[in-house]
């Protein structure tokens, strides 16, 4: 079955440091990956995604994830976390062209600290 | 300004009403989905249509209903068959000829069954 899992609940950083937010994902085929933001009481904001190509993906906000074949994972990087970054991140997955399918991990709250 | 608007973002219901929340599009986009989202447990799919006067069930979709008269409009009605109907309710569209699967939402509507 497809599926993505964000295996942290939460991800505390100090602003200035560099934060990685994780995603791992299980989907037969070539995988569309996505990487969502949400703050509170709002709807979800695109980020960055991944279709083909290159293995390091750049997004909006300064974030970046790298798509890693092999470990099947997707993780979220930012080089210097703000505390405006701070939010519920989401992962999500499709199988290719089945966008009527996707996938969401559960989220992750990242929380920056001054 | 494009995009898509959800009303109204907070409601409140009886046990036993039915409700409906509405979604409209300016973003010329034909597929369009309703995810519910919960604590802790990510989106999960209520339904989704890709085109005017057609719709399919998503992962959850009893208790629920949809329709799709107008290729702008998807709106979502509640009925007292869902047995626990509080929750945060996110509309979202895409372009599906792009086939990409980037989606973009509306900013919720939050329902509260008293």
């Amino acid at each position: 079955a497809q599926s993505v899992a964000q295996p942290e609940d939460q991800v505390n950083v100090a602003e200035g440091n560099p934060l990685t937010v994780k995603c791992t994902y299980s989907v037969s085929g070539n995988p569309y990956l996505f990487w969502y933001v949400q703050y509170p009481n709002r709807g979800l904001q695109f980020l960055l995604k991944y279709i083909t190509g290159d293995n390091l993906v750049k997004g909006s906000y300064g974030f970046e994830a790298e798509f890693n074949k092999s470990q099947t994972s997707f993780h979220l990087k930012k080089s210097s976390a703000l505390v405006s970054d701070s939010a519920l991140y989401f992962c999500a997955v499709c199988f290719e062209g089945n966008t009527g399918k996707l996938i969401f991990g559960q989220g992750t709250t990242l929380q920056v600290k001054p | 300004d494009g995009g898509i608007t959800q009303s109204p973002k907070y409601l409140f219901r009886k046990e036993g009403q039915n409700v409906t929340l509405s979604c409209e599009q300016n973003l010329n986009h034909d597929a369009m989905y309703w995810y519910r989202q919960d604590p802790g447990q990510g989106l999960r799919l209520i339904y989704y249509s890709q085109i005017v006067n057609d719709f399919q069930k998503g992962d959850i979709a009893e208790g629920y209903s949809v329709s799709r008269e107008k290729k702008e409009s998807f709106p979502l009605t509640v009925t007292s068959a869902q047995k626990n109907p509080t929750a945060f309710y996110l509309c979202a569209s895409s372009s599906w000829t792009s086939g990409t699967g980037e989606l973009f939402f509306g900013e919720g509507s939050r329902l509260t069954v008293l």
